[in-house]
């Protein structure tokens, strides 16, 4: 069973467009997060949600824009698609907030942008 | 500024040798501090998590310490196998904060 998933594992789009990426998690935790990895494989945290509220917006331009439907999904929607929004995106979940408590991971979205 | 630095930034060992990787932080005041493992193309998974008055923590082959004085942590790797190739990541929490600060990593690579 997938603890957390991600779909699609590959997104290649153009310049411009608008595209989602959706996250559920079925660990029955009430936070989740996205992270975007870079080329160099550094690891920055973009958005948290807890209990479907936003806890952390890390200066992320307001292109990206996240949604909780409800504590098991976080989707991310990205408009307007620029060149370096090309990255591995991560969502990972953990039962409560704060640094004690693990994140578990999901696969990553490779998002290429042309 | 909060900072996590992690060396070497590339490791390359031969299956069945030791290794040791080293975290270097100024994350202040400190919470606690992960170590987590990356395969290629799969994401992070936490191998142990060290609190303040933690000095060593071990998970199977793979121990971690940590010196709060010198704000120094390592992990140090046991008879290194062929599925130990990867990156990894330490992570500090700050006390009072929900952000973690992510170190760059340490890709290590284990030959046969």
């Amino acid at each position: 069973d997938t603890a957390v998933s991600q779909t699609p594992k590959y997104l290649v789009t153009q310049m411009g467009n608008d595209k989602s990426i959706k996250c559920e998690q079925n660990l029955g935790h009430d936070t989740m997060y996205w992270y975007k990895q870079d080329s160099k494989k550094f690891l920055k945290i973009m958005f948290s949600y807890n209990n479907k509220e936003l806890i952390i917006n890390e200066t992320v331009p307001n292109r990206f824009s996240p949604k909780s439907p409800d504590k098991a999904h976080l989707n991310l929607h990205i408009n307007s698609l620029e060149l370096g929004d090309s990255a591995v995106y991560f969502c990972a979940s953990s039962q409560g907030t704060g640094g004690m408590n693990e994140q578990f991971f999901g696969p990553g979205t490779r998002l290429t942008v042309l | 500024k909060n900072q996590v630095e992690q060396s070497p930034q590339s490791l390359i060992i031969l299956e069945g040798k030791n290794c040791t990787l080293q975290c270097n932080y100024t994350v202040s005041p400190f919470s606690n501090l992960r170590w987590y493992k990356q395969d290629t193309g799969r994401g992070p998974v936490s191998l142990t998590i060290m609190t303040f008055s933690e000095n060593t923590k071990s998970n199977g082959r793979y121990t971690a310490t940590l010196d709060a004085d010198t704000k120094q942590s390592s992990l140090h790797i046991t008879a290194s196998q062929l599925s130990d190739s990867a990156s990894y990541i330490c992570v500090v929490n700050k006390g009072g904060s929900y952000i973690p600060t992510f170190g760059r990593g340490t890709s290590l690579i284990v030959h046969p």
